[in-house]
């Protein structure tokens, strides 16, 4: 049963830490998503990769956000330094050569204090 | 970000009635798909359907892709207790890359 996994399913940290967030995408797809969700905006897309590529990263904050995918199994979302703002549960999701069918992993619910 | 506006926002049923819910926005899209999340999870897949008019089913589950192609529904039949969940609806548009999500419908089934 293929499946994205996300590490860790939960982080608490102070304002100001580094947090880094990683997923490994399910075997052979080439697409990989970040979303954030939360009560007030539910899911917002952050960053979109295919084969590896950032393609689209308009909807993170650059000045505390990057995302990469260092090989095709491993995608990182790091945020420094962190704020209370940044609270939220982070969703990786992953899909075949669009992003049409997008296959969502467990999460990672970040909370900074 | 844009979002598609789905209703009800929550739905209260008894176990055994059918289940209706929509997604509409008024832009255009070339492609719905409907998700369920459970709490602590991610969403998970449901239904897929890309061309209007459409109508797909997945066991109990039914969507279809509106004619205006600015809308979708999804169905539910003989509702059982565990599909108990948020339902979002997800759109794309021609030429885009990311799926925009609806609001989600809370969906409670009273055994």
């Amino acid at each position: 049963d293929a499946r994205v996994t996300q590490t860790p399913r939960h982080k608490v940290t102070e304002m100001g830490q580094e947090v880094t967030m990683r997923c490994q995408p399910i075997l052979g797809h080439n697409t990989v998503f970040w979303y954030r969700q939360t009560m007030m905006q539910g899911l917002e897309l952050l960053a979109y990769f295919r084969n590896r590529a950032p393609l689209d990263d308009s909807g993170m904050p650059k000045d505390r956000f990057s995302a990469e995918m260092p090989d095709a199994t491993l995608a990182t979302l790091k945020i420094q330094p962190s704020e209370p703002r940044d609270s939220a549960v982070y969703f990786c999701a992953s899909g075949l050569d669009s992003p049409y069918e997008q296959y969502f992993g467990p999460g990672t619910r970040l909370t900074v204090t | 970000g844009q979002q598609l506006n789905q209703s009800p926002q929550s739905m209260f049923i008894q176990e055994g009635e059918d289940v209706s819910m929509n997604c509409t926005s008024s832009s255009i899209f070339n492609t719905w798909l409907w998700y369920k999340q459970d709490p602590g999870e991610g969403p998970v897949l449901l239904i897929a359907l890309y061309k209007a008019g459409e109508l797909t089913s997945n066991g109990r589950l039914t969507a279809q892709f509106g004619i205006t192609r600015k809308d979708s529904f999804l169905n539910i039949s003989a509702s059982i207790p565990s599909d108990v969940g948020i339902y979002f609806c997800a759109g794309i548009k021609t030429g885009a890359n990311n799926l925009f999500f609806g609001t989600g419908t809370r969906l409670t089934v009273i055994p």
